[in-house]
């Protein structure tokens, strides 16, 4: 069946740092990925999508990379701020991984 | 503009009481979705309705059951709780090929 899941329950990034969350993707029909933030106590917030025909795809201090070849995706966040703490969840459509928790150390 | 609204917020239950989780949003989204999230364990789908009139099961609909009452709205039922089904729910809505807005959660209790 179609699963989409995460390399890493918990990474822990420097302040100032980039972070790189990744997640592996098992459909090889997918076509639409979307990374979502999840602040304690609320519920998963939109970053940041990429559909199948690109490789790549920017916002603000965020990029999203796409690797069809080996079905991987990956969450590039610049300049990691304490704000950025949280859990990060990939899904494809509407099936979601089980999640990165990302800690910013001071 | 509430976006996705989900009733109550916090319930507790003994084993063997039913109730019902309300769901509704206001942006005229096309599909409707229930999940449970227990830690360690990611979002997990219970229901999801692809348009009105239509719901499908989703990773865990055991215990469960939905309405789709109207395009705003997407209930969720336990009919008889049990402690397996302690676990925050939340409700999202979107169109296909877009990204999905959530509810505040619903943390429930079953003792």
């Amino acid at each position: 069946g179609e699963s989409v899941g995460l390399h890493l329950p918990t990474l822990s990034v420097q302040e100032g740092d980039n972070s790189i969350i990744n997640c592996a993707y098992s459909n090889s029909a997918s076509d639409y990925f979307i990374w979502y933030k999840q602040e304690s106590g609320k519920g998963p917030q939109f970053i940041i999508d990429i559909r199948s025909n690109m490789d790549k795809r920017q916002g603000q201090r965020v990029t999203v990379l796409l690797n069809k070849t080996v079905k991987h995706l990956s969450l590039q966040i610049a300049a990691t701020q304490p704000g950025d703490s949280a859990v990060y969840f990939c899904a494809e459509s509407f099936i979601f991984g089980k999640g990165t928790r990302l800690h910013i150390l001071p | 503009n509430a976006g996705v609204t989900q009733t109550p917020k916090f319930q507790v239950l003994k084993t063997g009481q039913s109730m019902t989780l309300q769901c509704a949003q206001d942006m005229n989204h096309n599909s409707m979705y229930w999940y449970r999230q227990d830690p360690g364990m990611g979002l997990r789908l219970i229901y999801y309705s692809a348009s009105e009139g239509t719901t499908d099961k989703g990773e865990v609909p055991n215990g469960y059951n939905v309405s789709r009452l109207n395009k705003r709205e997407f209930s969720l039922r336990l009919e008889s709780a049990a402690p397996s089904q302690t676990s925050v729910y939340f409700c999202a809505s979107r169109d296909q090929g877009t990204q999905a807005f959530f509810g505040q959660g619903t943390r429930l209790t079953v003792v």
